[in-house]
């Protein structure tokens, strides 16, 4: 595999659900981010860590929990959605924090019912 | 409110033609501006930049203007082919003092190139 992969690429849960995405970057990068992209609206950043470490949480609400293992997986951990939160969640990755040219994955599209 | 606009959702160009779209933003303390390609059920991929020291930068078919007293990008792509039909996003970063920040994205243009 290279780039950036992301599993589940579809998810549909209830708002009682937890589940959890999968993102993996095999670019030897040290920043990792997690990008929302609801119907016509812009990417909005959610959070961004640099070398596993988090360096930014964009005011994200509590049911929204990363974690970040090492410097190549990154997940999104969900919990008591809202349908408002139905969106494609976007990771992207850069050599390091504030590097302009990030490198996305394909997304999950995930729908809270 | 939005830093960074796009405000046509969709353009339709004849293959061959010039497509232009086009960017505005607010934010004076934007250092990089970059385009952002994306297909459908695939993620964005980088396309062309242009730092605010530059007005210009061309890369094969694509060319980014930047208009920095007007806050204004634009991509020109010439000729259009079919295969550059895709969502383009306008990015920025912020700097603040030697610290880059993060990319500030537009909703995106939809562009469809007819054959």
């Amino acid at each position: 595999e290279t780039g950036v992969t992301q599993t589940p690429r579809h998810l549909v849960m209830g708002m009682t659900n937890k589940k959890s995405l999968k993102c993996e970057q095999h670019l030897g990068h040290n920043a990792m981010y997690w990008y929302k992209q609801s119907a016509k609206k812009p990417l909005e950043l959610m959070f961004v860590y640099s070398l596993e470490e988090r360096v930014e949480n964009n005011s994200v609400p509590s049911r929204f929990s990363p974690e970040c293992p090492n410097s190549s997986h990154l997940f999104l951990h969900l919990h008591t959605l809202q349908p408002e939160d139905s969106a494609l969640y976007l990771c992207a990755s850069s050599p390091d924090r504030g590097e302009w040219e990030q490198y996305f994955g394909p997304g999950t599209r995930l729908t809270v019912t | 409110d939005q830093q960074v606009k796009q405000n046509s959702p969709s353009l339709s160009v004849q293959e061959g033609r010039i497509s232009i779209l086009n960017c505005d933003y607010t934010n004076s303390m934007f250092d990089y501006f970059l385009w952002y390609k994306k297909y459908p059920a695939e993620g964005p991929t980088f396309l062309i930049s242009i730092s605010s020291i530059k007005d210009k930068n061309e890369d094969g078919r694509f060319t980014v203007f930047l208009n920095k007293s007007a806050k204004h990008l634009s991509l020109h792509i010439v000729p259009s082919q079919p295969g550059d039909s895709a969502v383009y996003f306008c990015a920025a970063r912020e700097n603040y003092g030697g610290s880059q920040g993060n990319l500030i994205f537009g909703k995106g243009t939809k562009l469809s190139v007819k054959p």
